[in-house]
């Protein structure tokens, strides 16, 4: 079983629409989630962090966390062409000092 | 600009070579990261170092030599090198404690 799985894509959504990204991960100690934006040739861009279950809402992202289904899920709302990346979940467990574990990424597509 | 600067952007070098790729940031971390991201591949920590220390060689082969001779510099050195190596190899910094961590733009590596 993979750490960190995500749902490879493309994901593909109509602009204004709500794309809905999904990471579900292994270890039950995680306590950190992270989402990064990766466009093509670049380097990964940390958009969201979350430590708590529930919601956390910052502009057009939200992140939801629920530790007791471990998976962790990632809407961008009003989606623009501009939002299309892949998208990388990543996971950080309690004392395991400063590694993060990562995902494959979704690659995500708004159309016009 | 993240902060996190490496150099080269991209290195072509053949399998007998010996090459250095830089990392410098400028956000005043204490921890530093090598990453490898491979097409259809998680990133793969590769090396973490705090304070100049390393604390994490994540199972990586004695043909890549990390060196961080101060808390803003790190440097990957490279020796017969297999051409599955080529990959884009990415430099990461970030607070102590925390995952937030900042990428550099990476090195495109093609091993020929």
């Amino acid at each position: 079983q993979k750490e960190v799985e995500q749902n490879s894509g493309p994901l593909s959504v109509p602009e204004g629409a709500i794309a809905s990204l999904n990471c579900t991960y292994s270890d039950r100690g995680s306590q950190s989630f992270f989402w990064y934006r990766q466009y093509s040739g670049k380097s990964p861009e940390l958009i969201m962090s979350i430590y708590s279950n529930g919601d956390k809402e910052d502009g057009r992202f939200t992140a939801q966390l629920n530790k007791a289904s471990q998976y962790v899920s990632l809407l961008i709302r009003d989606s623009q062409p501009s939002d299309s990346a892949t998208y990388l979940c990543a996971v950080k467990r309690t004392g395991g000092g400063n590694k993060l574990t990562f995902g494959t990424g979704t690659q995500l597509k708004v159309e016009l | 600009e993240t902060g996190v600067t490496q150099t080269p952007r991209h290195l072509v070098m053949g399998m007998t070579n010996k090459k250095s790729l830089k990392c410098e940031q400028h956000l005043g971390h204490n921890a530093m990261y090598w990453y490898k991201q491979s097409a259809k591949k998680p990133l793969e920590l590769m090396f973490v170092y705090n304070f100049k220390e390393q604390t994490e060689n994540n199972s990586v082969p004695s043909r890549f030599s990390p060196e961080c001779p101060n808390s803003s510099h790190l440097f990957l050195h490279l020796h017969t090198l297999q051409p599955e190596d080529s990959a884009l190899y990415l430099c990461a910094s970030s607070q102590d404690s925390g995952a937030r961590a900042f990428f550099g733009q990476g090195t495109r590596l093609t091993v020929v």
